[in-house]
């Protein structure tokens, strides 16, 4: 099975700040990788799609990148609205779509 | 607008059976494959399983095969998890989700653009 890890866990940044999060794949995974966004008490939402893709209506402040087992996902300029965990999405073996363990984003 | 609206929070008892609701609107049921993805408290996003409301094609997680029942009735556009002996162990948030998928050529590309709100199930004596 393909093993998908997160790092940092956690993190804490002051408003404004860049924030980047690695998500890293066992293998190679090519570009079929997903960021979701998780405010507490709240349902997942889908924020990029295959990597790099920006979902329609999610703020350009947000980014992806990567293919392989290497990918990063960047919050350009932190807002206080953006307090929440972050998990990546493999499915390189359909139909398994494997969520990463989560990082959970502060404010400082 | 598409939604996926899901039934409500549920209490139950260890070893009772129980059937919860996804049920989509806005957009063609029958053409995009829903998933389910539970949520322990305090815990990450597990996978569980995906149906295809056209023909009813079902894959389930290894984690959840056996433990979990996904069925759909597309002439409702319902899908449904279901148990048939809940365990303590089967407490948490489910959601349920729509699947993209989007193919040209050699390329492909699979994600859940619409999630439902959750359906808590607590399971306690």
């Amino acid at each position: 099975d393909i093993q998908v890890t997160q790092s940092p866990s956690s993190l804490s940044a002051s408003v404004g700040d860049r924030v980047t999060i690695t998500c890293q794949a066992s293998q190679d995974i090519s570009h079929y990788l997903n960021w979701y966004q998780q405010k507490p008490g709240k349902a997942p939402k889908l924020l990029i799609y295959d990597a790099s893709y920006l979902q329609i209506g999610v703020p350009s402040r947000f980014s992806g990148s990567g293919s392989g087992t290497r990918f990063t996902f960047t919050i350009s300029s932190l807002q206080p609205e953006d307090i929440a965990t972050y998990y990546c999405q493999q499915y390189d073996n359909l139909p398994s779509f494997t969520f990463g363990p989560g990082t959970k984003v502060e404010i400082k | 607008e598409v939604q996926l609206v899901q039934s409500g929070a549920e209490v139950k008892k260890p070893g009772e059976s129980l059937k919860i609701s996804c049920k989509g609107f806005g957009y063609s049921f029958s053409s995009y494959w829903i998933g389910w993805v539970r949520q322990k408290p305090g815990k990450g996003l597990e996978w569980m399983g995906i149906i295809s409301p056209g023909d009813s094609d079902t894959r389930y997680s290894p984690s959840f095969q056996g433990q979990v029942t996904i069925s759909v009735d597309k002439s409702i556009n319902t899908a449904y998890l279901q148990w048939s002996s809940l365990k303590a162990s089967d407490s948490g948030m489910y959601y349920c989700a729509r699947k993209i998928y989007y193919g040209s050529g050699s390329y492909f590309g699979n994600w859940f653009d619409t999630w439902g709100l959750g359906t808590l199930v607590t399971v306690s004596s």
